[in-house]
């Protein structure tokens, strides 16, 4: 069964750093989000793209953070420059995007990012 | 603007028990309203949606919902509890797919520990 990838499983960096987390979503969706879950709170909604460019974005999605589908197959989040506080979970995921019916987003099994 | 609550971070039954996962929505357009499971280290899994339709919403491994727009809730329920049900689940809303975006907005989550 196709299945959304995510690498690192847990990533380790110093603060200031830049870090980029990949994703590889099913190979014939369309559009693709990011999401993250700071250790015991909700679920966060931070950016969605499709056909190369963003189509939403929260307000937690500031200039430290950009995406990228370099190659037709990976989806990446980039932060520039990390705080303290982006230590939490990134979840990646895809939504095929047909006409029709709802369809539903699959999820990656996550990045966690640790800033010290 | 939409928002989800989740009653209960914690919720403890019984192997053999109902399990019953309580979700109250907030929307200013038709919501389309999902329950998703996490189980350790995993993503995300979707376990059923309400999109248009018959409110009450069948999904995998037995759960059931239903959508009460009069209450705004879509509780999670299975009439018989199993070990393999302890996860983390998580109620979540979003707007009809009109836009690229489509984001889901979640709530926080409430963890199940089934008792043999």
């Amino acid at each position: 069964e196709p299945e959304v990838t995510q690498t690192p499983s847990h990533q380790v960096t110093q603060m200031g750093q830049e870090v980029i987390l990949r994703c590889v979503p099913i190979s014939n969706h369309l559009y693709f989000y990011w999401y993250r879950q700071i250790l015991g709170q909700k679920v966060e909604f931070l950016v969605s793209f499709y056909n190369n460019e963003i189509s939403e974005k929260s307000e937690i999605f500031d200039d430290q953070f950009s995406v990228e589908r370099p190659d037709g197959s990976n989806f990446t989040l980039k932060i520039r420059s990390t705080k303290l506080e982006d230590s939490a979970m990134y979840f990646c995921a895809s939504r095929a995007g047909t006409s029709g019916s709802y369809n539903e987003q699959f999820f990656g099994p996550g990045t966690r990012l640790t800033v010290l | 603007a939409q928002s989800v609550t989740q009653l209960g971070s914690h919720v403890s039954v019984s192997e053999g028990a109902l399990v019953l996962l309580r979700c109250n929505y907030s929307s200013s357009v038709p919501p389309y309203l999902f329950w998703y499971v996490q189980y350790p280290n995993q993503g995300l899994q979707l376990l059923l949606k309400y999109t248009t339709g018959a409110t009450l919403v069948k999904g995998i491994n037995g759960f059931e919902a239903e959508f009460k727009k009069s209450e705004t809730s879509f509780h999670l329920t299975k009439p018989s509890a199993h070990m393999s049900d302890a996860a983390e689940y998580f109620c979540a809303v979003s707007a009809p797919p009109r836009t690229a975006g489509n984001k889901l907005t979640f709530g926080g989550g409430t963890r199940v520990l089934v008792k043999p």
